[in-house]
Parts: structure tokens; C-alpha cells; sequence
């Protein structure tokens, strides 16, 4: 079965400093995988997805993640990190018709001046 | 921008009452999604509703919970008879084509069940 981990609830940076949130899946199959973000009182939001095709994948606000397959991790990274980027991420993978997103338990990130 | 909607945005009940979330997905969206997430747990996928029927439920959702799409707008759930471990953020999600398309979430709902 597939499932998605997150390690570190919680990460703080310093703002300007590199932000690495890491997710580590678990799939029989070639695993679809995103990133999503929610700010405080907002729904989720999308980020960034691998499907297929080119393994460093850029998203918005200057996310990237890179699909290691052979270490089965999809690891969120941003060279600066920024104010607005405080927030709690969720990484999650898509199974059965393509339909159902399983999520990691979200890590939540602090960036302090 | 289209966005997903949720109301109430925080819902209060007691044990053993009927509630209905609501959610207005974006328009020209053709799949539907209630996601929950218990304070400090993962967010867990419930249900998926696509021409106006249940393609996938997960464990959870069980007789105790329906979708419903009543009109051309919403789409709700309904939890018929809510217990202590109901209480949960609740998230509607819509997509275009399903698949692998983006699932664009709504602000989601606070139950809280006393």
C-alpha cells in the first residue's frame, strides 16, 4: 500500500536560509507525488507535482523537489527562505483511479527573522 | 480567481445530531472530494463523487456519512448521527478530469462535536 512520510513536524529556518522539508514514500507502483502548502485559515494549495518525465521539478514561490527513486524520497527545497513562506507543508501521493490523495502528517515551518 | 468554498466555516454540535457541510466547488469542475484532518493527524481522504455517484470511499466513511450533489452548485456531506471522534477540519476538493489533475481544495470546516 502506498503511504507518505514526513520527518520533522516541525522546522525553523532563519529567513534567508536554505529550506529542506523531507518526504520519503512508500509505492508498488511508479508513484505520482505532490507537495501542497496551507497558510493559516486557507485550504490547500498546490506547489508542485511529479508525474512523470524530468525528476527536479520547479513550483511556485521557488519550491523545487527532486524524485529520487532510488531513495524513495520527493524532498521539498527552497535556496532563501522568506517571511511568507511560514506555513505547514504536506506531501502526498496519488493511488487507486487516480483519485485519492494519500497525505504525510505535514510538517509545519517557522522562519524567523 | 475560481475557488473552492466552505460553509459554515466552523460548525458546533452536540453528540448524536445531524450536520451537513457544504461546499461550492469551482464550476466547470466534474470531481468532488471531502477530505478530513484531526487536529494534529494526517489529512485523510473520505470520499470522491463524480456524475453524481461515490467512485471511491475510503474505511471511514461509513453508513453514518452521505454526499449529495443537489444542485448544480453544491456538493455537501452529511454526517447523520456525529460522535466525539467526528470533530475534524473538513475539505471539499474539486478537479476538472480527475486523474492526476491538480484537486484545488476549499478553506475547509471546523466540527467540533461536544
Amino acid at each position: 500500500a502506498q503511504s507518505v512520510t514526513q520527518l520533522g513536524s516541525h522546522v525553523s529556518v532563519s529567513e534567508g536560509a536554505l529550506v529542506l522539508l523531507r518526504c520519503n514514500y512508500s509505492s508498488s507502483v511508479p508513484p505520482y507525488l505532490f507537495w501542497y502548502v496551507q497558510y493559516p485559515n486557507q485550504g490547500l494549495q498546490l506547489l508542485l507535482k511529479y508525474t512523470t518525465g524530468a525528476t527536479l521539478v520547479k513550483g511556485i514561490n521557488g519550491f523545487e523537489a527532486e524524485f529520487k527513486k532510488s531513495e524513495t524520497s520527493f524532498h521539498l527545497t527552497k535556496p532563501s527562505a522568506h517571511m511568507s513562506d511560514a506555513a505547514e507543508y504536506f506531501c502526498a501521493v496519488i493511488v487507486g483511479g487516480y483519485n485519492k490523495l494519500i497525505f504525510g502528517a505535514g510538517t509545519r515551518l517557522a522562519v524567523h527573522p | 480567481e475560481p475557488e473552492v468554498t466552505q460553509t459554515p466555516s466552523h460548525q458546533v454540535t452536540q453528540m448524536g445530531q445531524e450536520v451537513i457541510l457544504r461546499c461550492v466547488p469551482i464550476s466547470n469542475h466534474l470531481y468532488f472530494y471531502w477530505y478530513r484532518q484531526i487536529l494534529g493527524q494526517k489529512v485523510e481522504f473520505l470520499v470522491s463523487f463524480y456524475n453524481n455517484e461515490i467512485s471511491e470511499k475510503s474505511e471511514i466513511f461509513d453508513d453514518q456519512f452521505s454526499v449529495e450533489r443537489p444542485d448544480g452548485s453544491n456538493f455537501t456531506l452529511k454526517i447523520r448521527s456525529t460522535k466525539l471522534e467526528d470533530s475534524a477540519m473538513y475539505f471539499c476538493a474539486s478537479n476538472l478530469a480527475g486523474g492526476l489533475n491538480e484537486q484545488f481544495f476549499g478553506p475547509g470546516t471546523r466540527l467540533t462535536v461536544l
